[in-house]
């Protein structure tokens, strides 16, 4: 196993409500990375924390926000819920050294809005 | 047009059977190329990082062409267990951005 943790493994919330998914990078790893993977789709980019300052994000609004504690431990955050964010939330561990990581994935998150 | 592009699938392919994948990018300036395997309803993995020189890894091998902007992906002797679906990755920048294709299902049939 890649060493990855990720908690809760599921949940389900309300449109509107908030949620704050959690993730535990393996030993070693400076980097978190966090993607959104909707049924029949390759994972999606939100952004990507280094050394607990966020170093690149894809194309997600603002409500969706990051966290990189000391230890390196991530967390997501999703404001205002919404039908079309049910979806297999999955990050990954990498360590960045230049311009190569390889990202090893946690079991992921999945995440339903009713 | 979409940063990486995969052909779907899915692929049913007997057991011992070859079968190759591509997938092609559109950013030029890409430095690192991967394959991931996902099972149903799991994380990716990761299956080979793909060099320019091209890789390979018991019955997988991995080939990038970086005029064309394609990489591929070759299985020799398919195993049952090999069926999942096959990600194909690129990371355009410096390390933070990867992008995933969406995945081509492989299933392999006894």
């Amino acid at each position: 196993e890649t060493g990855v943790t990720q908690s809760p493994t599921h949940l389900i919330k309300t449109r509107g409500q908030q949620v704050t998914l959690r993730c535990s990078s393996q030993s070693g790893h400076n980097t978190v990375s966090w993607y959104q993977q909707a049924l029949g789709q390759g994972p999606q980019f939100i952004f990507q924390y280094y050394r607990e300052e966020e170093n690149g994000r894809g194309n997600f609004p603002p409500r969706f926000s990051g966290l990189q504690f000391p230890n390196y431990s991530s967390e997501l955050n999703v404001n205002a819920l919404e039908l079309d964010d049910s979806a297999l939330y999955l990050c990954a561990s990498s360590l960045l050294v230049g311009s190569y990581n390889e990202q090893f994935f946690g079991p992921g998150t999945r995440l339903t809005v009713l | 047009r979409k940063e990486v592009e995969q052909d779907p699938g899915p692929f049913n392919v007997p057991e011992g059977a070859t079968v190759a994948f591509n997938c092609t990018y559109s950013n030029s300036a890409s430095q690192s190329f991967f394959w991931y395997r996902q099972d149903c309803r799991k994380e990716p993995k990761l299956l080979m990082s793909v060099y320019s020189s091209g890789n390979e890894d018991g019955r997988f091998t991995a080939q990038l062409n970086r005029a064309s902007q394609y990489i591929s992906l070759l299985i020799r002797d398919s195993k049952l267990s090999d069926s999942a679906t096959y990600l194909c990755v690129v990371n355009a920048n410096t390390g933070n951005q990867f992008y995933f294709g969406t995945g081509t299902s492989l299933t392999v049939i006894p």
